[in-house]
């Protein structure tokens, strides 16, 4: 079965610092990863993807995340943080099959201070 | 990218009501449609899986005539939550796969119910 855990519910970070937000998955088959991020009261947007290609994923607002297999992780990282960066993240694996049903994790609280 | 709507964006009904969420995807056609709730400070849950044309699929544990799910065309799923409770109140997202090709799936903004 798949299942993805997000091992920090809430990361406090100083503007202009690296952030980093963690993520473990667990996969019977080569797993499609995604992080996605959310607002508050607002819908999700996707950040990136991973899917079998580069191991180092780049995203949309300087995020980026590295797949490790060995240590089945998918670490969100991005060089400095700006203040609109606080919102909800959620790490999600993708269940292979014909409909591409999503498995979120638990979601990790960003908060950015200045 | 491609877009999802949803209507509304929140609702407040009284317990005992009926309610209708819509999911539009404006820019393609979805066979696929996925919905979800969020509770307070929670990770979304999926509550189904909504096809054009067909009976929906519904994940274990969620009420199927409590959620009644209708995908009568390519580009429109609903959600109704029938005789609606306070422990019903939820903020309610909805999902639509991009066609062939790409696999992603894209997010409405979200409708959020509260029963009174």
């Amino acid at each position: 079965a798949q299942s993805v855990t997000q091992l920090d519910s809430h990361v406090s970070v100083s503007e202009g610092t690296p952030v980093l937000l963690r993520c473990n998955y667990s996969s019977s088959y080569s797993p499609s990863l995604f992080w996605y991020v959310q607002h508050p009261n607002k819908g999700l947007q996707l950040l990136l993807k991973y899917t079998s290609a580069a191991t180092l994923v780049k995203g949309i607002n300087g995020f980026e995340a590295e797949f490790k297999k060995s240590e089945t992780s998918f670490h969100l990282t991005k060089p400095s943080a700006h203040m609109s960066d606080a919102a909800e993240y959620f790490c999600v694996v993708s269940v292979p099959g014909g409909y591409n049903k999503l498995i979120f994790g638990a979601g990790t609280r960003l908060a950015v201070h200045p | 990218g491609a877009v999802v709507s949803q209507h509304p964006s929140w609702v407040i009904c009284k317990s005992g009501t009926s309610v209708k969420i819509e999911c539009r995807s404006l820019d393609f056609q979805a066979t696929t449609m996925f919905w979800y709730r969020q509770f307070p400070k929670q990770s979304l849950m999926l509550m189904a899986t909504s096809n054009e044309g067909s009976k929906a699929t519904y994940e274990q544990g969620v009420e199927k005539d409590k959620f009644l799910i209708n995908h009568a065309s390519l580009t429109l799923s609903t959600l109704t939550v029938t005789s609606a409770h306070p422990e019903d109140s939820s903020f309610y997202i909805c999902s639509a796969r991009a066609p062939l090709g790409t696999g992603e799936l894209f997010f409405g903004e979200g409708s959020r119910l509260t029963v009174l």
